[in-house]
């Protein structure tokens, strides 16, 4: 079936790193993905890794895939307040972006 | 170069009513994606559409309709709106036939009273 879960919360101090955590029970799941959505604003995509890859990093972010335990994570390098948002994984079940499958998101709140 | 582009940003209705929300994807985008985010429900799919094809749908009943027009822009059709149909629906673009990279408009917020 179908699930990706999420914590619900991390919070960290600026300048710290963040670990966002997210587990998926597909393993056909092609793609994973990680989006950003600030208050009342739509998704920003912030990467994404193919399920052959075990890691990706762009800039500040790091995505590591551990598919035998299903896990994905995001981190955040030197977090900035202007990070604070929600960040969702989310799994494509097919080829490509059909349908995507995605977590409960995670709200980020980065303090001073 | 412009996003995507969702219209109206807000909209109130009515129960009973029927709405529907617009989409504009990335120019060279034929694939358009409507999602439903909904309070305490997250991000569900709605519906893909490529080339004008509804290509895939979501668990949602056959008042959630759309089409994909000529020029890739897209209409999300709800009818008989209920009181949980109160969401942010967003939309998604890619390039054609379900490309792994799709962005997403800044969504349209229904409130159905």
């Amino acid at each position: 079936g179908e699930d990706v879960e999420q914590s619900l919360f991390l919070s960290v101090r600026e300048g710290d790193s963040s670990v966002i955590n997210c587990t998926y029970t597909d393993s056909s799941s092609t793609y994973l993905y990680w989006y950003k959505q600030e208050p009342g604003a739509g998704l920003q995509l912030l990467t994404y890794i193919f399920s052959n890859m075990d890691m990706k990093q762009d800039q500040r972010l790091t995505v590591l895939l551990n598919k035998k335990d299903k896990h994905l994570s995001l981190r955040i390098a030197d977090t900035q307040t202007g990070d604070s948002a929600i960040y969702f994984c989310a799994e494509s079940m097919d080829t490509g972006f059909q349908k995507l499958v995605f977590g409960t998101g995670t709200r980020l709140l980065v303090s001073p | 170069e412009a996003g995507v582009t969702q219209s109206p940003t807000h909209l109130i209705k009515t129960r009973g009513q029927q709405v529907t929300l617009r989409c504009s994807p990335i120019s060279g985008h034929t694939s358009v994606y409507w999602y439903q985010q909904a309070l305490g429900l997250g991000l569900q799919f709605l519906l893909w559409y490529d080339e004008g094809e509804e290509r895939n749908r979501g668990n949602f009943p056959p008042r959630f309709s759309g089409r994909q027009f000529p020029n890739y822009s897209s209409e999300l059709n709800v009818n008989a709106l209920e009181l949980e149909d109160s969401a942010l629906y967003l939309c998604a673009s890619s390039l054609g036939g379900g490309g792994p990279e799709a962005f997403f408009g800044q969504g349209t917020r229904l409130t159905v009273v």
